[in-house]
């Protein structure tokens, strides 16, 4: 069975910090990953899609990793608007994880 | 513009009753995908289409139903079956292996 797991399940740091998070999967057959973020009572939004181990990416504030089992995202200087949940999945639209809940402290 | 509409954003049922939830999009995409959110949770998947006429069950599908008549619709019929229906409903579409585009979903609560 596929899983996603996401580390830390919440995630709280100072404005101006990075906030860095990660998931881990398993996959019977993995075809890329993509990073979404959502916020409360909204559909989410595609951020980035990673396509190979050691594959990485920067758009902006964001900076992701993609490993041999998982990803890693960073969002340097953190601001009250990144507040979200962040999740990754497969793009095969299948599983996702239950993401990551970032909260911006003032 | 092109993207991706659900309806109604708010929909109340009895119990007993079955509901339609609606997914529109115009971006061309051949995948579209439905699923429920449950408070605190992740994306949970429902049923999936990679062309017209042709659906597959997700991981819960039971007590929904969904058809692909047209490229641009994927319908979702929550029925009385579904033993606990309230929760936010999240339809999507994609390029093949592409970046998923969602709704801003569809919030049903069972009165």
């Amino acid at each position: 069975e596929n899983q996603v797991e996401h580390s830390p399940h919440f995630l709280g740091p100072q404005q101006g910090d990075v906030a860095s998070m990660s998931c881990t999967y398993s996959v019977s057959r993995f075809n890329n990953l993509q990073w979404y973020r959502q916020n409360t009572g909204m559909g989410p939004k595609h951020l980035l899609s990673m396509y190979s181990a050691g594959y990485e990416k920067q758009k902006g504030r964001l900076n992701a990793t993609l490993l041999k089992n998982g990803s890693s995202l960073y969002i340097t200087a953190v601001q009250p608007e990144d507040s979200a949940t962040y999740f990754c999945g497969g793009a095969d639209g299948l599983t996702f994880g239950k993401g990551t809940h970032l909260i911006i402290q003032p | 513009d092109g993207g991706i509409t659900q309806s109604p954003k708010y929909l109340f049922r009895k119990e007993g009753q079955n509901v339609t939830l609606s997914c529109e999009q115009n971006l061309n995409h051949d995948a579209m995908y439905w699923y429920r959110q449950d408070p605190g949770q992740g994306l949970r998947l429902i049923y999936y289409s990679q062309i017209v006429n042709d659906f597959q069950k997700g991981d819960i599908a039971e007590g929904y139903s969904v058809s692909r008549e047209k490229k641009e619709s994927f319908p979702l019929t929550v029925t009385s079956a579904q033993k606990n229906p309230t929760a936010f409903y999240l339809c999507a579409s994609a390029r093949t292996l592409g970046e998923l585009f969602f709704g801003e979903g569809s919030r049903l609560t069972v009165l």
